[in-house]
């Protein structure tokens, strides 16, 4: 079964500073898509940014910019320049590539990020 | 477009009672997932529907737990006979298609409280 591993609950970043979420996962699968989702105290999941494992080119929108390390099997997330308003849950998430494969996302835990003013 | 529609946003229930949480998709999409958060966690693949079909049930439990999906209305997760460890927040997401990499639009939630 696939597990997404995120070993940061709690982060803490200044305003205007640049903070980067940590992300590893584990599939045997070579195809496969990588997603982060932030979770405000709204508690609305709000898709941040998203990855196909077959490209070898990083998401970047706007802001938030990913580092895909797909022999590591890591996917971590940079957010620059940090906004009040990226204070939330920050949710790592996994799915295969369907064909026969599982239909839902397998999620992490989370990590909180904290905006300092 | 109003978006995923869940209600009730919080719903208490005794032990023993049923719940019944609703989600209307967003216009024009017929895919229908739940998923359960609890505390400190995150969200866990429930179940997936289209119109009137279960399609992945594999992380419903076998007992109390069931959804529908009706032709008409909108898509009810029902939980019988809760007990305090289903106290949870439920989340409904809604596609157009089967998902692949695309992602998929979430609700806001519902909490269910079992006292």
């Amino acid at each position: 079964a696939q597990t997404v591993t995120q070993s940061q609950p709690e982060m803490s970043v200044q305003e205007a500073e640049t903070v980067t979420l940590s992300c590893t996962y584990d599939t045997s699968e070579s195809d496969y898509y990588l997603f982060w989702y932030k979770q405000p105290p709204s508690r609305q999941m709000i898709l941040v940014i998203r990855q196909e494992a077959y490209k070898q080119q990083n998401a970047t929108e706007n802001r938030f910019s990913v580092n895909f390390q797909k022999a590591a099997k890591s996917f971590s997330l940079k957010i620059s320049d940090s906004q009040l308003g990226d204070a939330a849950m920050y949710f790592c998430a996994y799915k295969e590539d369907s064909g026969g494969g599982a239909d839902g996302l397998t999620f992490g835990k989370g990590t909180h990020l904290i905006i300092q003013p | 477009n109003a978006g995923v529609m869940q209600n009730p946003r919080h719903l208490v229930r005794r032990r023993g009672q049923e719940a019944r949480l609703r989600c209307s998709p967003m216009k024009g999409h017929s895919h229908v997932y739940w998923y359960r958060q609890l505390p400190e966690e995150g969200l866990k693949f429930m179940v997936y529907l289209q119109k009137e079909n279960i399609i992945d049930e594999s992380g419903m439990p076998k007992e109390r737990f069931s959804a529908e999906f009706p032709k008409e209305g909108p898509s009810i997760l029902r939980i019988q006979q809760v007990v305090r460890g289903d106290s949870a927040a439920y989340f409904c997401a809604s596609s157009q298609s089967r998902v692949q990499g695309s992602g998929y639009t979430f609700g806001s939630g519902t909490r269910l409280t079992v006292v």
